[in-house]
């Protein structure tokens, strides 16, 4: 595997249901993101997770928790989402060197549907 | 406040022609640009990256910077078919969690 992938690809759940999205990244880096992607509207960064610590949380509804064991993984569980969340959901990742060359890195993403 | 603008567009240029995507920022502490491709269905792929005022160039792409007009610009020259595509345009501080997104030009390249 290369660069940042993530699984599922697509996911449809109901709003009672409890899922968890999973994302890793082989490029060696050291900071990670949730960003979430919905028609029309920029992409909004979610959370992220500088070497595994969180550092942004960006007043994201607390049904959508993110967990970070280790710098190559990142994972979003879902717990009573409402259909406007649904969205594709995007992971990234970067080597933070707080001098400001964070080129992010895209997995292909998780095309989420709730009924 | 919109951090990044951009012109949604869309944009459509012949092939061979150059196309001009333009951004604004409102933070000008803001020191770190970039490009982002996006197919339909697609993630966003980093194209380009800036950091200093001027001109960057990488191969067909140039990356320009005025951060004095809080402007940033890609031109594509010699457009092809499969440059179509969202271009977004990207900026922020010093560190990943002060970073945002435009909403993104569509560019369709006409054979």
């Amino acid at each position: 595997e290369t660069g940042v992938t993530q699984t599922p690809r697509h996911l449809v759940m109901g709003m009672t249901n409890k899922k968890s999205l999973k994302c890793e990244q082989h490029l060696g880096h050291n900071a990670m993101y949730w960003y979430k992607q919905s028609a029309k509207k920029p992409l909004e960064l979610m959370f992220v997770y500088s070497l595994e610590e969180r550092v942004e949380n960006n007043s994201v509804p607390s049904r959508f928790s993110p967990e970070c064991p280790n710098s190559s993984h990142l994972f979003l569980h879902l717990h009573t989402l409402q259909p406007e969340d649904s969205a594709l959901y995007l992971c990234a990742s970067s080597q933070e060197s707080g001098q400001g060359d964070y080129e992010q890195y895209f997995g292909p993403g998780t095309r989420l549907t709730v009924t | 406040q919109k951090e990044v603008e951009q012109n949604s567009g869309p944009l459509s240029v012949p092939e061979g022609a150059i196309a001009s995507l333009n951004c604004t920022y409102s933070d000008r502490g803001s020191q770190s640009f970039f490009w982002y491709r996006q197919y339909s269905g697609k993630s966003p792929e980093l194209i380009m990256s800036i950091y200093s005022n001027g001109d960057k160039e990488d191969g067909r792409f140039t990356a320009q910077l005025n951060k004095a007009s809080q402007y940033v610009s890609l031109l594509i020259r010699d457009s092809q078919p499969s440059d179509s595509a969202t271009y977004l345009c990207a900026g922020g501080r010093n560190t990943g969690n002060q970073f945002y997104f435009g909403t993104g030009t569509s560019l369709t390249v006409i054979p």
